[in-house]
């Protein structure tokens, strides 16, 4: 157990629809990414958040975006779902300074678009 | 650019050694990374290796670094049943601390 939580676990819905997934960093991280894996193109980083501020941003598609709270979970909302947005959706968190940016991965949600 | 490059797929002997290899880009890499995917699970780091190193060795685990090719490698000796899993590769991109992922190795015993 990483000590990252994601919920929720599996979520199935249609295309054009809009979905919430949330992520809990480790207690006393400040950073959280997001992923997403699919079969076709693997790991893609999406986005970073350090302490409520975004802070890189990666192959994120403008109908998605995500924000970091002020109590460090965060949240990636995709909307006008397409069948390709299907895929495992994975968060990390890291602590501030780490040493050498070690990333504590959740367990994923996976999202199967109909 | 920033891109990182795995075969996607290896099978080996159970008590064979494992190389697992990958190859990456950006030149001001400061960490290189293996991380381990079981199914169903998120990803967990395996080992690092800072960029002016050559060699770290951990338990069964070697890694390789080859930084003028901009080579690593990933060698688990006596691989085990449960050493069967996605093995990433991944690049610590300093100038903006993003990780870059390759695509995944999946490591398969064979009996």
């Amino acid at each position: 157990d990483s000590g990252v939580t994601q919920t929720p676990k599996h979520l199935i819905t249609a295309t054009g629809q809009r979905v919430t997934l949330r992520c809990s960093p480790r207690s006393g991280d400040l950073s959280v990414y997001w992923y997403q894996q699919s079969l076709d193109q693997g790991l893609q980083f999406l986005i970073q958040y350090y302490n409520g501020e975004e802070r890189a941003k990666g192959n994120i598609l403008e109908r998605f975006s995500a924000q970091q709270f002020p109590d460090l979970h965060s949240e990636l909302n995709l909307s006008s779902l397409e069948l390709g947005d299907s895929a495992l959706y994975f968060c990390a968190s890291s602590p501030a300074g780490g040493l050498y940016n070690e990333q504590f991965f959740g367990p994923g949600t996976r999202l199967t678009v109909l | 650019g920033e891109d990182v490059e795995q075969s996607l797929f290896l099978s080996v002997r159970e008590g064979d050694s494992s190389v697992i290899n990958c190859t990456y880009t950006d030149s001001s890499s400061t960490y290189l990374y293996w991380y381990k995917q079981e199914p169903g699970a998120g990803l967990q780091l395996l080992t690092y290796i800072f960029s002016n190193m050559d060699m770290k060795q951990d338990q069964r685990l070697t890694v390789l670094l080859n930084k003028k090719d901009k080579h690593l490698s990933l060698r688990i000796a006596d691989t085990q049943t449960g050493d069967s899993a996605i093995y990433f590769c991944a690049e610590c991109v300093n100038r903006d601390d993003k990780i870059i992922f390759g695509k995944g190795t999946r490591l398969h015993i064979l009996p």
